[in-house]
């Protein structure tokens, strides 16, 4: 397509209950990188693959969370048991390669834990 | 990680007025990338700096990479209401390529 595609747009979901947040980048682009966004702050740092390879998980919270890539292209960041603090907005970006590449961003999942 | 600190938090202006906002680290950066975020959408990349000292512009957007490399500054000449929007100043780990955002600085423009 022509962004980054982030779906669903909204999810509500119980606190305890498990989540999948998908995100399909721009077409071509290696890296992709997932960053999560609390309402007046910048985007904080979770993840980022080039092609399928996970090279840095260290921003993720806990180990309630989780990604993949599995075929270079589609990745699904997941959070089990949810907690209220996991609320955010998440988004996911895409880039041509690892460095230096400018950073696109998609409309983000809206999360809210009740 | 490294931080980077954005000022001011927030800025009001009347449409026609020049802005200035910076960003600063305790930390050197090596690039600095200056992003804006509309309501409901994501951050843009509006200008990219590769080299201190550079100064960099993007239409009525000039962005400056500090001598230091501890620094960046932004500004907007003419402001136009659709100027509205979070600046977020960013940054390249120097671990790696994931970056590093500021807080941001909103900016209000009266018509």
């Amino acid at each position: 397509g022509a962004g980054v595609s982030q779906s669903p747009r909204y999810k509500v979901t119980k606190r305890g209950q498990d989540v999948a947040l998908r995100c399909d980048p721009i077409s071509g682009h290696v890296s992709l990188y997932w960053y999560r966004q609390a309402l007046g702050q910048g985007p904080e740092f979770l993840t980022y693959f080039n092609y399928e390879a996970q090279q840095d998980k260290s921003g993720l919270p806990n180990d309630r969370f989780s990604a993949e890539r599995p075929e270079g292209s589609i990745s699904t960041l997941t959070i089990q048991r949810t907690e209220q603090r996991d609320s955010a907005m998440y988004r996911c970006a895409s880039s041509f390669g690892p460095y230096n590449s400018p950073l696109h961003f998609g409309n983000g999942t809206r999360l809210t834990v009740t | 990680g490294q931080q980077l600190n954005q000022s001011p938090q927030s800025m009001f202006i009347q449409e026609g007025e020049d802005v200035s906002m910076n960003c600063t680290s305790s930390s050197i950066f090596n690039t600095w990338l200056w992003y804006k975020q509309d309501p409901g959408e994501g951050p843009v990349l509006l200008i990219a700096l590769y080299k201190a000292g550079e100064l960099t512009s993007n239409g009525r957007l000039t962005a400056q990479f500090g001598i230091t490399r501890k620094d960046s500054f932004l500004n907007i000449s003419a402001s136009i209401p659709s100027d509205v929007g979070i600046y977020f100043c960013a940054g390249p780990e120097t671990s790696g390529s994931r970056l590093t955002f500021g807080e941001g600085t909103q900016l209000t423009v009266n018509p």
